[in-house]
């Protein structure tokens, strides 16, 4: 059984660009969420994607966007990046239901906005 | 919106000692709640989860945690620290199908 893949791991890009983080699901499982953990933060809640439509989403702004594509697999897009996008991303898998099961975490993209 | 509360951003206890993190929920339905362990460089690992069953929750390392309903607390605790067991750990609690984290304590093993 494979775990969850991110990539990259670590970019730096500059205010005003735009970047895509990429991830990979655990086997078997249907449901994506992508958290932002600042430093010395907890994480944060994004969005979720269930079978390739947004199911929820947190206070993040329309410039955060993802996909999920039918192998499982997710995107998040960041437009127009700001310095405080500096963070570390975590993708998250799991199946359907995730309020009384548990989640499974990449190792994260860590984002470094100059 | 649910929420928890993590007391002390940081703790640090010598090898062999009680470990005790603390954990306070805001809730006011019996909620489903969870601590995960952060490793450094790492994603977020799950240690035990509370679904309204047994309130002592028992999870992988040694580590258990009690439900108390009538403190609204979920501490996590270890009866004997390990060196091991330095990490960053998050309490968090469900909501509609996603997962609330609070900010987290650094846990520091002492020689």
């Amino acid at each position: 059984e494979t775990g969850v893949t991110q990539s990259p791991t670590h970019l730096i890009k500059t205010r005003g660009q735009q970047v895509t983080l990429r991830c990979s699901s655990q086997s078997g499982h249907n449901t994506v969420s992508w958290y932002q953990q600042a430093l010395g933060q907890g994480p944060q809640f994004i969005f979720q994607y269930y079978r390739e439509e947004e199911n929820g989403r947190g206070n993040f702004p329309p410039r955060f966007s993802g996909l999920q594509f039918p192998n499982y697999s997710s995107e998040l897009n960041v437009n127009a990046l700001e310095l405080d996008d500096s963070a570390l991303y975590l993708c998250a898998s799991s199946l359907v239901g995730v309020r009384t099961g548990e989640l499974f975490f990449g190792e994260g993209s860590r984002l470094t906005v100059l | 919106a649910q929420s928890v509360t993590q007391l002390g951003s940081h703790v640090s206890v010598s090898e062999g000692a009680l470990v005790l993190l603390r954990c306070n929920y805001s809730s006011s339905v019996p909620p489903y709640l969870f601590w995960y362990v952060q490793y450094p460089n790492q994603g977020l690992q799950l240690l035990l989860k509370y679904t309204s069953a047994a309130t002592l929750v028992k999870g992988i390392n040694g580590f258990e945690a009690e439900f108390k309903k009538s403190e609204t607390s979920f501490h996590l605790t270890k009866p004997s620290a390990h060196m091991s067991d330095a990490a960053e750990y998050f309490c968090a609690v469900s909501e509609h199908d996603k997962i609330i984290f609070g900010k987290g304590t650094r846990l520091h093993i002492l020689p």
